[in-house]
């Protein structure tokens, strides 16, 4: 059986750091491309970034409100991908889905960040 | 960044048909586009219905089908039910980037 099992939500102050995890398993994580989306309280889900296979060399691609204070990272032998986001603002606050890019068939079911002082 | 326009509310009838369509700022939307369409219940996380514009899901019912149309891309339900009332989003494929549309609030009704 496929699951995704985020982590790493919480509640955390304008300006601060965070970093979400999302244990995989039931399939092999590192030939997949992965995604982060995210879906503000009340509101439409948007895009945040993926990640690419290593075969695939692992690149990174990032949606504009979040280019260079994200990071999207993988640990293949852990079975996990992590989301590093910093300066966080307010505006972040959204629940957080981590997908498999491929189709986007498998989806984890979410982690709250709230960003608020 | 690209935006994708979506209908934000459709109604249709039990056993009816109704059209979802997905609109992209930077020009028709094509194939290369590669859409995307998702249903999203109240407290769930989406699913996917279609990929790659009219690829279906083993879990997607029948009823439902994508195309392209008039430049746009398509979310086609014929023979709606009540358990199809949800949130659908498009979503289409950029150079570096993917969007998705703002959503339709499907009501069966």
């Amino acid at each position: 059986e496929v699951q995704l099992v985020e982590s790493g939500g919480g509640l955390v102050k304008p300006g601060g750091s965070l970093r979400l995890s999302c244990a995989v398993s039931g399939f092999t994580l590192s030939n997949a491309w992965m995604t982060w989306v995210r879906q503000a309280p009340g509101k439409g889900l948007e895009w945040v970034g993926r990640i690419r296979s290593k075969t695939d060399g692992g690149t990174t691609d990032y949606a504009a409100p979040v280019k260079g204070r994200f990071t999207i990272s993988r640990d293949d032998s852990k079975n996990t991908l992590y989301l590093q986001m910093n300066s966080l603002k307010t505006e972040d606050t959204a629940i957080y889905y981590c997908c498999r890019a491929g189709g986007f068939d498998y989806w984890g079911q979410g982690t709250l960040v709230t960003v608020s002082s | 960044q690209a935006v994708v326009t979506q209908e934000p509310s459709l109604t249709v009838s039990p056993g009816g048909t109704v059209t979802l369509t997905c609109g992209s700022s930077t020009g028709a939307v094509t194939s290369s586009h590669y859409p995307y369409w998702f249903q999203q219940k109240p407290g769930q996380a989406p699913r996917t219905l279609i990929y790659d514009t009219s690829n279906k899901q083993s879990w997607t019912p029948a009823r439902f089908s994508g195309s392209l149309l008039g430049g746009k891309a398509a979310l086609t339900l014929s023979g709606a039910q009540p358990e199809d009332e949800a949130e659908y989003y498009c979503l289409l494929s950029y150079s570096d980037a993917r969007v998705f549309g703002g959503g339709t609030k499907l009501t069966v009704l």
